[in-house]
């Protein structure tokens, strides 16, 4: 079963505008943690930010802020203030405390126009 | 300095040819990985070492075969290579072995191999 859904396969924001990539996943563990990555066209895998389940507050990285929603298992990425360097694609990932491994999404591809 | 690096960063050969990818990450992390990223970009975990120790072999065929001779390298060796080998590799390290959510996965460039 797909534990990491992301449901955008592409979104188009205005450069300086704000934007949210959906992520939604699927665990039993009460323990986990929720990872994005950034991978622009040159192809290295860059890690944005990270939210921790029992984390209270939604973790922000500089204009990278995740909207963490427990019930609803939701842990969207907003990009504030978009720049042309945002376009890349992005990726949700999830660290289970009973795997020792980290499950991607499919990924968002994300366009920023000028 | 780099990281997480790999060698090469491109990599052309012909089917039924053997190849190595190799990575090094100078983190002092414990753990390293080697992910496969298909043609749809769908990431997908191939092996992980934990202190030069197998701790993760998905199910991958026999002929990929992982090999760390210290904690700060992990090679790919890949026997009689095939057109869907075809992908982008790549390897990444972690402080920690499993059981530690907070544990970020950091990546190396990715070699992108191409069989002919």
């Amino acid at each position: 079963a797909q534990k990491i859904t992301q449901t955008q396969p592409g979104m188009f924001v205005q450069e300086k505008e704000a934007v949210t990539l959906d992520c939604t996943y699927d665990t039993s563990d009460q323990s986990y943690g929720l990872f994005w990555y950034k991978q622009p066209s040159s192809g290295e895998m860059i890690f944005l930010i990270y939210q921790g389940s029992y984390d209270e507050q939604n973790a922000t990285e500089g204009r990278y802020s995740l909207n963490f929603q427990k019930a609803r298992k939701s842990a969207n990425l907003v990009i504030s203030a978009s720049q042309l360097g945002d376009s890349a694609m992005y990726f949700c990932a999830m660290r289970e405390v009973n795997n020792n491994d980290m499950r991607f999404g499919a990924g968002t591809r994300l366009t920023v126009k000028p | 300095d780099t990281a997480v690096s790999q060698t090469p960063k491109y990599l052309v050969t012909q089917m039924g040819n053997d190849k190595s990818i190799k990575c090094e990450q100078n983190l002092g992390h414990d753990t390293m990985y080697w992910y496969k990223q298909d043609s749809k970009k769908f990431l997908k975990i191939m092996f992980s070492y934990n202190n030069k120790e197998l701790i993760i072999n998905e199910t991958v065929p026999n002929r990929f075969s992982p090999k760390s001779p210290d904690k700060a390298h992990l090679n790919l060796h890949i026997n009689s290579l095939e057109l869907g080998d075809s992908a982008v590799y790549f390897c990444a390290s972690s402080q920690l072995a499993g059981g530690l959510v907070t544990d970020t996965q950091y990546f190396g460039p990715g070699t992108r191999l191409t069989v002919l």
